[in-house]
């Protein structure tokens, strides 16, 4: 599977839109990105995935460069609720990759 | 709907001891997963299971064995646990299908003495 890179950290104020980047240079055809969020001491969420067009869900917007070489995750509206490591994941789609790369994330702290 | 439950929450070990840790899904998902995280780390697969009776290694599966009897339920067990286990595991499960997500337990916090 594809490496990933992300910022350690990030802040973001309550309202606001949280976007958080992540770098995927050695993405191959049949990758898909992933993005989950850990919340404090919980398993991890899933909140979406794409392959290489944009997508939108009740949770986040997922952009993906037209190169795939990079894609955001966007919270439109991030409440305190979202303060969490966020994990972008690339993970390909065929039989032998059945399991999730988890890297150190980036950890989003929203600000009242 | 209760998703994917663990059991149990916490647990307590001494070095050599054994236990089992339970995963049970109830959304009929074929594949099951078993990952540790310790501090500071993300997680990593210890052993996954594509359907009842079949299991495989993942990417760290030394110390562990697993079991899958049932569809709904994944087993993770600790023969002679030892201090390095000492973890937080996840189980999670998905559907056959490869772009599905996978869902996630609450997690065991195991420490071994």
């Amino acid at each position: 599977d594809a490496k990933t890179t992300q910022p350690t950290s990030m802040d973001c104020a309550e309202g606001r839109a949280a976007n958080l980047p992540c770098n995927h240079s050695t993405i191959s055809g049949n990758e898909y990105v992933y993005w989950y969020r850990q919340i404090h001491s919980q398993g991890p969420q899933y909140i979406i995935h794409g392959l290489k067009n944009n997508e939108t869900n009740e949770m986040a917007s997922l952009i993906i460069t037209e190169d795939r070489k990079s894609s955001t995750l966007i919270l439109p509206h991030a409440t305190l609720r979202d303060t969490a490591v966020y994990y972008c994941i690339v993970r390909g789609s065929n039989f032998g990759n059945e399991k999730l790369t988890f890297g150190t994330g980036t950890r989003l702290t929203i600000i009242p | 709907n209760a998703g994917v439950t663990q059991t149990p929450k916490f647990r307590v070990l001494k070095t050599g001891q054994s236990m089992t840790l339970l995963c049970a899904q109830d959304m009929n998902h074929e594949y099951m997963y078993w990952y540790r995280q310790d501090p500071g780390m993300g997680l990593r697969l210890i052993h996954y299971s594509v359907g009842e009776g079949t299991t495989a290694k993942g990417e760290v599966p030394d110390g562990y064995n697993v079991s899958r009897l049932k569809k709904q339920n994944f087993l993770l067990g600790l023969e002679s646990a030892a201090p390095s286990q000492t973890s937080v595991y996840f189980c999670a499960s998905s559907h056959r299908e490869f772009r599905q997500p996978q869902h996630f337990g609450d997690g065991t916090r195991l420490s071994i003495l």
